[in-house]
């Protein structure tokens, strides 16, 4: 248990479909990103939210549209996606105060986009 | 441009050896470099992290040098058990900011 709670585990959704990522920190951390996993490649940092505010977008194409209602909570909107958006989609949070670079994960979001 | 990389996809030990996993940075202005761990099923897990102004850092059964001159970092890992079984990754902090940059992994295997 790592305090970060990530739903679904798992989804399979088509091209057309709209779904929606969430996670959960329990840490009272202030700090949250969205990381993507594919196979054979690096971890690829996409939003990260500091006090609710976005502090980061890594180029990530409009069809992910990240929302941090509070500092607890962080969700990714999925829209007309294609299937290389399969991945595993991995939530993290962190405390704004330490600069070491050590981050909180959830265990994914596994998605397949048939 | 900045990278992080992996000598080896793939390292398998004998239960009880020592674990050497090695990892190339190319940035020179990150300020931690960090080690994670990722079981099957799971997100990485913070191991241990040494500040670039430090050449060494031991753990409960970890060690992390840093040698700048080479631009290396390397994770060893003392009489390695079957829950160490896991991939491995190198990351650095160079954003000031959280910006963690993840390489790509090294797997561990290690045989009963």
């Amino acid at each position: 248990e790592t305090g970060v709670t990530q739903t679904p585990r798992h989804l399979v959704m088509g091209m057309t479909n709209k779904k929606s990522l969430k996670c959960e920190q329990h840490l009272g951390h202030n700090a949250m990103y969205w990381y993507k996993q594919s196979a054979k490649k690096p971890l690829e940092l996409m939003f990260v939210y500091n006090f609710k505010e976005q502090t980061e977008n890594n180029s990530v194409p409009s069809r992910f549209s990240p929302e941090c209602p509070n500092s607890s909570h962080l969700f990714l909107h999925l829209h007309t996606l294609q299937p290389e958006d399969s991945a595993l989609y991995l939530c993290a949070s962190s405390d704004h105060r330490a600069n070491t670079g050590e981050l909180f994960f959830g265990e994914g979001s596994r998605l397949t986009v048939l | 441009g900045e990278s992080v990389g992996l000598h080896l996809p793939t390292l398998s030990v004998q239960e009880g050896d020592n674990s050497i996993i090695n990892c190339a940075y190319s940035n020179s202005a990150s300020d931690y470099f960090i080690w994670y761990k990722q079981e099957s099923g799971k997100g990485p897990q913070f191991i241990i992290d040494i500040r670039s102004n430090m050449d060494k850092r031991q753990g409960q059964r970890v060690t992390v040098l840093l040698n700048k001159t080479v631009k290396h970092l390397s994770l060893q890992i003392a009489a390695t058990q079957p829950g160490d079984s896991a991939v491995y990754f190198c990351a650095e902090n160079s954003g000031g900011y959280q910006k963690v940059t993840f390489g790509t992994g090294t797997k561990l295997q290690v045989i009963p």
